[in-house]
């Protein structure tokens, strides 16, 4: 069953500091690795997102690091603020034809960033 | 372009009623999926819409729910009965012809059954 794996579940850091969320996927190729951010009482958002050939994208505080061999992504949050506290999901893209509109999500981490 | 619409923002009914959702896409899109979130599971896939067409709706838990796109700017995911365990906020979210890459979400509906 293709499965994207999220951790940690609940993430709490000081303002400034850096913020690190790791997902892991199994088996099934995968051609496209987004983030998404959602804040309270609405829906989930793009963030941020990267393709297989390419090791880390950075837009701004965001970075996605990804690691084809490992079958792992993550994503990096420097300068942590208040304002960044919301729920992070990782998904992924199956590149299998006829798949190719299904995002597959992780569990999704809490992010509380603390004044 | 007002991003996708959702309607009802909640809806509390009683366990036994039928309950339908409706989702307005973003113009032009050609993918609309309905995903359902839980505390305990998480985002998950009910069902996607490729050019009105259903693609995959191997994630409907159980007859009593059915999703259907009549045209490309309308879709509605009814439950019927309803049951408390449905309980959940349920987003519908809209793709452009690119492959499915974006996925656009609704503001989503929180429905409670008692």
């Amino acid at each position: 069953q293709q499965q994207v794996k999220q951790s940690p579940q609940s993430l709490i850091v000081q303002k400034g500091g850096i913020s690190i969320i790791n997902c892991a996927y199994e088996n099934t190729a995968f051609d496209y690795f987004p983030w998404y951010q959602q804040f309270p009482g609405k829906g989930p958002a793009l963030l941020i997102a990267i393709r297989p050939d390419v090791s880390e994208k950075k837009e701004g505080r965001f970075t996605i690091s990804f690691n084809k061999s490992a079958k792992q992504f993550s994503l990096h949050i420097m300068d942590s603020q208040p304002g960044d506290s919301a729920t992070y999901f990782c998904a992924a893209r199956p590149s299998l034809r006829g798949s190719q509109g299904n995002l597959i999500f992780g569990k999704g981490t809490k992010l509380s960033v603390k004044p | 372009d007002a991003g996708v619409i959702q309607s009802p923002r909640h809806e509390v009914t009683e366990m036994g009623q039928e309950v339908t959702l409706r989702c307005k896409p973003i113009s032009g899109h050609d993918y609309l999926f309905w995903y359902r979130q839980t505390m305990m599971r998480g985002l998950e896939l009910l069902i996607y819409f490729n050019n009105n067409v259903p693609i995959d709706d191997s994630g409907m838990p159980e007859d009593r729910f059915s999703a259907k796109m009549p045209n490309a700017s309308f879709s509605t995911l009814k439950i019927q009965p309803s049951e408390p365990r449905d309980s959940a906020v349920y987003f519908c979210a809209s793709s452009p012809r690119t492959g499915g890459t974006e996925a656009f979400f609704g503001q989503g509906t929180r429905l409670t059954v008692v």
